[in-house]
């Protein structure tokens, strides 16, 4: 059974504070691992998809970082907004095809 | 807006029917998914398809089934429903068959009663 675990469950944060989370996936047979972004009452946002070992992306104030020999991703944003208020999910892809969802991180920002 | 529309966007059903949940990806893109998300369950991948060809299946029930059409819509077929088949069921589509952007639409809303 393929087993994405994101960390931590919620986070509660200030704006302007920078804040990281982390998913966690199997380090065999890996494909890609997408990062969403999900506000309550929206669809779904992709954030990035990430492929190979080291890669690193960036979008505005988030970026993601992969590793794939030891089967994690973190995703930052940096200077927090309220804006940014949403759930975070990743998806480990196998070669396979099948796509595995974490649980998702629930960030809060307060003004 | 994604480009990926979903009708209807919310259907009320009673146990035992079989509805029918329609999406159209955005224009170009040849990958259709289908995922469920059920109350304190996150998002489930049920079952993509690629140019008419069935090419992932997650944890989709043998009572759900779905096609890919010709013009690249797709349709989720719901049959025997019970309450647990509760859920917003969205649809996603991307250009390739793996690894670039998913873009989703808006969901449907199943009440099975």
């Amino acid at each position: 059974i393929l087993n994405v675990e994101q960390s931590p469950q919620s986070l509660h944060v200030q704006e302007g504070d920078s804040t990281n989370f982390t998913c966690s996936f199997p380090s065999s047979n890996f494909y890609a691992l997408h990062w969403y972004r999900w506000e309550t009452a929206k669809s779904p946002e992709a954030l990035f998809v990430m492929t190979l070992n080291g890669d690193e992306k960036k979008k505005g104030r988030i970026s993601a970082t992969l590793n794939t020999k030891e089967g994690y991703s973190y995703l930052y944003i940096k200077g927090s907004q309220p804006e940014d208020s949403a759930t975070y999910l990743c998806a480990f892809r196998e070669y396979g095809n099948k796509l595995v969802f974490g649980a998702g991180t629930i960030l809060r920002v307060k003004s | 807006d994604s480009g990926v529309t979903q009708t209807p966007k919310h259907l009320i059903t009673a146990t035992g029917q079989r509805v029918t949940l329609r999406c159209s990806p955005r224009s170009g893109d040849l990958s259709v998914y289908w995922y469920q998300q059920s109350l304190d369950q996150g998002l489930q991948f049920l079952i993509q398809y690629y140019n008419g060809e069935e090419r992932a299946k997650g944890n989709i029930l043998e009572r759900f089934s779905a096609q890919q059409f010709p013009d690249l819509h797709s349709e989720l077929n719901l049959s025997s429903l019970e309450l647990g088949d509760s859920a917003l069921y969205f649809c996603a589509s991307s250009v390739t068959l793996r690894s670039d952007t998913q873009y989703f639409g808006p969901g449907t809303r199943l009440t099975v009663l």
